[in-house]
């Protein structure tokens, strides 16, 4: 089952703050995050995973809740760079390696 | 290091036709996944492929088909061509952790146009 992302879009202005929110109907044990430009491939953000560990190569935040089946992702000081879609993807814990994404969130950060 | 890389970039088939999609992975990766991405949607899930075996596949039918070479690399059959079928195929490659996923690095994609 594909997790669902919200909002659907997002416009910001350089130094604005936006959050993403990503939750599923499963009980989840990772999730994953995922940036894609216009016309590129996706490229990992961060994981998180049950029982706190996270795991990213950005200065983006994200938090996960395990109860709720929900996770968030934070842009604090939106960059230009920071646009493009960005995707949750969700594993349960019978299901390992296979990565759902949802159907995206679309960023734009104007000047 | 090269990254992930598929061929061909682009392609266009007609109806009923037979397609093969072609992935190598990362220098050290292990596993690749198959994911498809219709326009303006995420990627689905396919299958993933590790120790050339199919390990996971996700909600599509049989004529998609897949294989894993000795050396990691994989190849994505899609047969009997259907209209709906025309999407990006990205291949995705990572190494096998023992409980997650872990990062996938992916392709630039195929983008494939049925006809």
């Amino acid at each position: 089952q594909q997790p669902v992302q919200s909002p659907q879009a997002v416009i910001l202005r350089e130094g604005e703050d936006a959050v993403i929110n990503c939750s599923s109907s499963k009980a989840l044990y990772s999730v994953h995050w995922y940036r894609q430009k216009h016309g590129e491939a996706p490229v990992f953000l961060m994981i998180l995973l049950k029982g706190g560990e996270q795991k990213g190569h950005e200065k983006i935040s994200a938090s996960f809740n395990e109860k709720k089946q929900q996770s968030s992702l934070y842009l604090t000081a939106s960059q230009l760079s920071y646009s493009g879609t960005y995707f949750c993807g969700t594993e349960t814990p019978d299901s390992w390696g296979k990565l759902q994404f949802g159907a995206g969130t679309q960023v734009v950060v104007t000047p | 290091d090269a990254g992930v890389t598929q061929s061909p970039t682009h392609l266009i088939k007609t109806r009923g036709q037979q397609v093969t999609l072609r992935c190598s992975p990362k220098s050290g990766h292990d596993t690749v996944s198959w994911y498809q991405q219709a326009l303006g949607q995420g990627p689905q899930f396919i299958f993933q492929y590790y120790e050339e075996e199919e390990r996971q596949r996700g909600n599509f039918p049989d004529r998609f088909s897949g294989h894993q070479f000795p050396n990691y690399s994989s190849e994505l059959n899609v047969n009997a061509l259907l209209l709906g079928d025309s999407a990006l195929y990205l291949c995705a490659s990572s190494y096998r952790l023992a409980d997650n996923t872990g990062e996938l690095f992916f392709g630039e994609g195929s983008r494939l146009t049925v006809l």
